[in-house]
């Protein structure tokens, strides 16, 4: 199947700092890619949609300004955290769907730990 | 935002027994899916099932939908503790590449 590859797979940061993480798509081109937060044991929120060209749509209480989005290319995602604070660790992880109703793949998602 | 709600939240069971898991939502959907995800990892489809289906098979698993109830469930027969994995649904609302998790079920195979 297809790959989706997301990088780094962890960090820690100083509170304050930005990180970006890297969303790749393998082996097919990606117009529309997504990052979720996930919480210990809880499920996948959508933060925003990734569009290749355009600006990100961003889910309801998700602050545009604290999460960058850049889809810069048809293979490329990134979400960088910027400013962040403690509150801002969790783990997140993107995907990528080649045409909508067909199945999503997911990068390995990214514990980022803001210390 | 979650689409709806999955029981249990929880399910241990052993090695060689059933699992079933079950899957509500809210709206009305064009076809529903499965994912896997092991502990700290990303997420791996199992299975899709569209909104005129009614039942599917791949291997061990079968999903069945029924959209007048708005509900899904996901059997693992003669479950392995290689199974131990959080299990998600996810449904695709509209016509967008948007897809909607539900709350999970985690699920333990004792050996």
């Amino acid at each position: 199947g297809a790959v989706v590859s997301q990088h780094p797979s962890r960090v820690i940061c100083k509170s304050g700092t930005s990180v970006k993480i890297e969303c790749r798509s393998l082996d097919f081109q990606a117009t529309t890619m997504f990052w979720y937060r996930q919480f210990p044991k809880k499920s996948l929120m959508l933060m925003a949609t990734s569009n290749e060209g355009s600006k990100a749509t961003y889910e309801q209480g998700v602050e545009k300004d604290k999460f960058l989005i850049n889809h810069a290319s048809l293979t490329l995602s990134t979400l960088t955290v910027t400013s962040a604070h403690p509150e801002d660790s969790s783990f997140y992880i993107c995907s990528a769907r080649a045409s909508p109703n067909t199945e999503a793949f997911f990068g390995q998602g990214t514990r980022l730990t803001v210390v | 935002s979650q689409q709806g709600e999955e029981d249990p939240q929880a399910l241990s069971i052993q090695e060689g027994e059933n699992a079933t898991m079950n899957c509500s939502y809210k709206t009305s959907i064009n076809n529903l899916q499965w994912y896997r995800q092991n502990s700290g990892r990303g997420l791996v489809h199992l299975i899709l099932i569209r909104s005129n289906e009614r039942e599917k098979h791949s291997g061990r698993l079968r999903v069945t939908l029924d959209t007048s109830k708005k509900s899904s469930s996901l059997l693992i027969t003669a479950s392995r503790a290689a199974d131990t994995a959080s299990y998600f649904c996810a449904t695709d609302v509209d016509s967008s590449y948007k897809l909607i998790f539900g709350s999970g079920t985690r699920l333990l195979v004792r050996p």
